[in-house]
């Protein structure tokens, strides 16, 4: 997707690790957030960010952590992940959502074993 | 806890008709709703976007919003094989904590057969 990419695509990783997930914007938009996504339970809000330095949590923040040191990167760690944590995790950015939406990152396919 | 709620589906239609997709949400403050396009192993991709009661038509697309009745749909005419996909709900809130933050529904899959 074109000026918001994620990595790492996939990855496999052991219960009890820590993950870290990338999320690297071009568009200079304010906000970026983080949500995963399951059968069943659709898209969830993790954490969000507002600015630099300036996070919240969503409705399924539990396990999880954000920082976002500068406008253009929004990192989601997994202190030490689960298996209730194997997911689809998408990023998202916007500068007016209510009037634009967002738009979407590649997602990354996180399983942990 | 604000809830956005999509026909449960998956809906079926021949290649041609119309599809209907609707979306009921639960927060009477709500100001902004647009549904998603997602095709499968991809993201979500913004396909319609409305804010006043009524219809809003882009090509074969169109929304229609009834914030009396807390109802949104996007009818798809002349539907292809290609508009087979799962289509998300969202919407978005002016007011306090929740400014700025979409709320998804599950999503309604569609498949449009020849």
């Amino acid at each position: 997707d074109a000026g918001i990419t994620q990595s790492p695509r996939h990855k496999v990783t052991e219960t009890g690790t820590p993950v870290t997930l990338r999320c690297h914007q071009t568009e200079n938009h304010r906000y970026m957030y983080w949500y995963r996504q399951d059968p069943g339970h659709g898209l969830r809000l993790i954490h969000y960010s507002y600015g630099v330095k300036d996070t919240d949590k969503g409705e399924v923040s539990d396990g999880y952590s954000v920082s976002r040191s500068k406008t253009e990167d929004f990192l989601l760690t997994l202190e030490s992940a689960t298996s209730s944590q194997t997911s689809v995790y998408f990023c998202a950015i916007s500068e007016y959502s209510l009037r634009y939406g967002y738009t979407f990152g590649s997602g990354t396919r996180l399983t942990v074993v | 806890q604000k809830e956005v709620e999509q026909n449960s589906g998956p809906l079926s239609v021949p290649e041609g008709a119309i599809a209907s997709l609707n979306c009921t949400y639960s927060d009477r403050g709500s100001q902004s709703f647009f549904w998603y396009r997602q095709y499968s192993g991809k993201s979500p991709e913004l396909i319609m976007s409305i804010y006043s009661n009524g219809d809003k038509e882009d090509g074969r697309f169109t929304a229609q919003l009834n914030k009396a009745s807390q109802y949104v749909s996007l009818l798809i005419r002349d539907s292809q094989p290609s508009d087979s996909a799962t289509y998300l709900c969202a919407v978005g809130y002016a007011g306090g904590t929740s400014y700025g933050k979409l709320t998804f529904g599950q999503g309604t899959i569609l498949t449009v057969h020849p």
